[in-house]
């Protein structure tokens, strides 16, 4: 089964930037699945951030997409979330996770164990 | 965005009662639903996709109903260890959405 170790900073200047990076055991990056950053404020529900896809292919929500990258290092087996001009409304845990395509319906069924990433100065 | 609503956002029950949480689509999503358990301070879990199919290694008192719009997450005994957050997720379209969450407590 695949496994997903997270790591980064857990504090984040306001007007900085967040990176976070989550490295794949277990199997491969370059498979059909798409790779997920989601993520989860104090006391409320889950958010998704976007996906990509081993070939660098990526979406976002729409709500992020101005201040969001989300990219794939193959050699590496992982990737990555970077998130720019971050305020204190962008404190939560933030999770990744993969995407399995297999059967033709798309669910996440591998998660990180999460990062409490705050941003305060 | 495909707005997911959950009912109820919570709901207190015993041992060994029968549970049962409904997820709302906004647009008719087919099967393309999965349930989520996230305990207190750890990750989703994945319970259920395509609205019914159960995960594997996850418990049989699980099960899950619906298609089109309307969508049911049902506990047929409730464990102790079943004290958590249930989100419902459509995979759909994208962005992916989840609904607001239900916590379950025990009595």
């Amino acid at each position: 089964q695949v496994q997903l170790q997270q790591s980064g900073p857990g504090l984040v200047q306001p007007s900085g930037t967040l990176s976070l990076t989550c490295a794949v055991s277990g199997g491969s990056i370059s498979t059909i699945n798409w790779w997920i950053w989601v993520r989860q404020p104090p006391g409320k529900g889950l958010e998704w951030i976007g996906e990509v896809y081993y070939s660098g292919s990526a979406n976002y929500n729409p709500s992020l997409e101005s201040r969001v990258t989300i990219s794939v290092d193959k050699a590496k087996n992982l990737f990555s979330l970077r998130l720019n001009s971050v305020t204190a409304a962008d404190t939560a845990v933030y999770y990744c996770a993969r995407e399995s395509l297999s059967t033709g319906f798309p669910r996440y069924d591998s998660w990180g164990q999460g990062t409490q990433v705050t941003v305060s100065s | 965005d495909i707005q997911m609503t959950q009912s109820p956002s919570s709901l207190s029950a015993s041992v060994g009662d029968r549970v049962t949480i409904t997820c709302r689509a906004g647009q008719t999503i087919d099967t393309y639903l999965n349930w989520y358990q996230q305990k207190p301070g750890r990750a989703p879990r994945l319970l259920i996709y395509a609205a019914s199919t159960l995960q594997s290694g996850v418990p049989s008192r699980f099960s899950g109903s619906g298609s089109g719009t309307d969508f049911t997450l049902t506990i047929s005994s409730l464990q102790l260890e079943d004290l958590a957050t249930y989100y419902c997720q459509q995979s759909h379209a994208t962005p992916r959405t989840f609904g607001q969450g239900t916590k379950v407590e025990i009595k």
